[in-house]
């Protein structure tokens, strides 16, 4: 990946509501995958969703899915249901021969 | 209870001084690494190795060295020579790095960190 761009650098939902964090990319292969990775006030950074991009299906983990666009290199996540532990910082990643990340999405819930 | 572990959780440094960040890792995992984090921003890669006795440079590796000797573990030196060390580092680890031709599969699972601080 060459870039991994992520514009909203702060968000806020309120508990129980949806909210979609946006996250574009640059890659120049046709195979790679993508990711987006949690990061809470405790900074260990966890995975929280996976997408291979040979894959046309939408991940989808629990309250957790993603939007794919291939053609437009979009891979938004979607958090449904929001809880007060899903406030952290929220980091998009792409992956061909290297991994990229982008600077991150601070999540805010509102109770 | 597999998993990363790194240590210190903190670290303090004077000027002028070299500085070892342990990690080590009991999952098998083949391919390690050392990213950079600083506030406002993603991660950046430092060094990776995908097998024992074996490193690459990532993005941002002046004044940073690193060794695999053991296939369990991949210290991180910051030396001198590094002129802003103070940030937040991670370490991780997959199961490979990848095979030939093509990217990994794996997924890269994280230790929770150390804050490096020079005084």
């Amino acid at each position: 990946a060459q870039t991994v761009t992520q514009s909203q650098p702060e968000m806020s939902v309120q508990e129980a509501e949806t909210v979609t964090l946006s996250c574009t990319y640059d890659t120049s292969e046709s195979d790679y995958y993508l990711f987006w990775y949690k990061q809470p006030p405790s900074r260990q950074m966890i995975l929280v969703i996976r997408q291979e991009a040979y894959k046309q299906q939408n991940a989808t983990e629990n309250r957790f899915s993603v939007n794919f666009q291939k053609a437009a290199k979009s891979f938004s996540l979607k958090i449904s249901d929001s809880q007060l532990g899903d406030a952290a910082m929220y980091f998009c990643a792409c992956r061909d021969d290297k991994i990229i990340f982008g600077k991150g999405t601070r999540l805010h819930i509102l109770p | 209870d597999g998993g990363i572990t790194q240590s210190p959780k903190y670290l303090f440094r004077k000027e002028g001084q070299n500085v070892t960040l342990s990690c080590e890792q009991n999952l098998n995992h083949d391919a390690m690494y050392w990213y950079r984090q600083d506030p406002g921003q993603g991660l950046r890669l430092i060094y990776y190795s995908q097998i024992v006795n074996d490193f690459q440079k990532g993005d941002i590796a002046e004044g940073y060295s690193v060794s695999r000797e053991k296939k369990e573990s991949f210290p991180l030196t910051v030396t001198s020579a590094q002129k802003n060390p103070t940030a937040f580092y991670l370490c991780a680890s997959s199961i490979s790095i990848g095979l030939s031709g093509g990217p990994s599969t794996d997924t890269q699972y994280f230790g929770p960190g150390t804050r490096l601080t020079v005084l």
